[in-house]
């Protein structure tokens, strides 16, 4: 079956616009991951669904990003007021359920901020 | 808090060679779960293993093979006969009750001809 997609694969934005990632999750996996993955901190958990609710939202690293999930499917992690530090592959996985499961990733949005 | 760390930053071998990737990991929790991850040149993180913190039996798979021993807070994960198509950065993982996971910082991989 299909796996998780994310769009777009490449983004180059200016600092100071705003920038909204997408992903679509595997078909019934409830719970959906967003994490970064940048050279200087690796990969760093942002947050958490389980169907459509947020009940961690602890990994964001500024009031600048924000997430949503609608449909208890696809999920859009928006970036406001951009800065270079927001560079980064963007990733997301999905799982069956929160809780022990295995986590599937996505290929990744590869974000650049010029 | 919980921490994973891969003290190999880099590893280079020569085709058909045994390898060895380490993980420590740090926990207060008594259940959580342990993972590898790959992630190849294409950049997709590639699920491997996950266990439990109650079944410490060694597991083999092909050429792979992983030691969890509590004991001594690893998980470590064996590559027997390494291939070139083994290149890549290995992620070790820990999920516990704060619903994520968090990664080690990777061991680089890199099987020569």
């Amino acid at each position: 079956g299909a796996g998780v997609s994310q769009s777009p694969s490449n983004k180059v934005t200016e600092k100071g616009k705003d920038v909204e990632l997408r992903c679509d999750p595997i078909s019934g996996h409830t719970a959906l991951y967003w994490y970064r993955q940048s050279l200087g901190q690796g990969l760093e958990f942002l947050i958490y669904f389980q169907g459509n609710s947020a009940p961690d939202k602890s990994g964001l690293p500024s009031d600048r990003f924000s997430a949503e999930r609608t449909g208890g499917s696809v999920s859009t992690l928006t970036i406001q007021r951009t800065q270079q530090e927001d560079s980064a592959v963007y990733l997301c996985a999905s799982s069956l359920g929160a809780g022990s499961y295995e986590q599937y990733f996505g290929p990744g949005t590869r974000l650049t901020v010029t | 808090a919980q921490k994973v760390t891969q003290a190999q930053t880099e590893i280079s071998v020569v085709e058909k060679e045994d390898v060895t990737l380490d993980c420590v990991y740090e926990t207060r929790d008594t259940t959580y779960y342990l993972f590898w991850y790959k992630q190849p040149p294409s950049g997709e993180l590639v699920f491997l293993i996950r266990r439990n913190s109650f079944d410490e039996q060694n597991e083999i798979s092909g050429r792979y093979s992983w030691n969890f021993q509590k004991s001594t807070s690893s998980f470590n994960f064996t590559i027997t006969a390494s291939q070139v198509v083994d290149s890549a950065v290995y992620f070790c993982a820990l999920y516990n009750a704060g619903n994520m996971l968090t990664f080690g910082g990777g061991t680089r991989l890199m099987v020569k001809p």
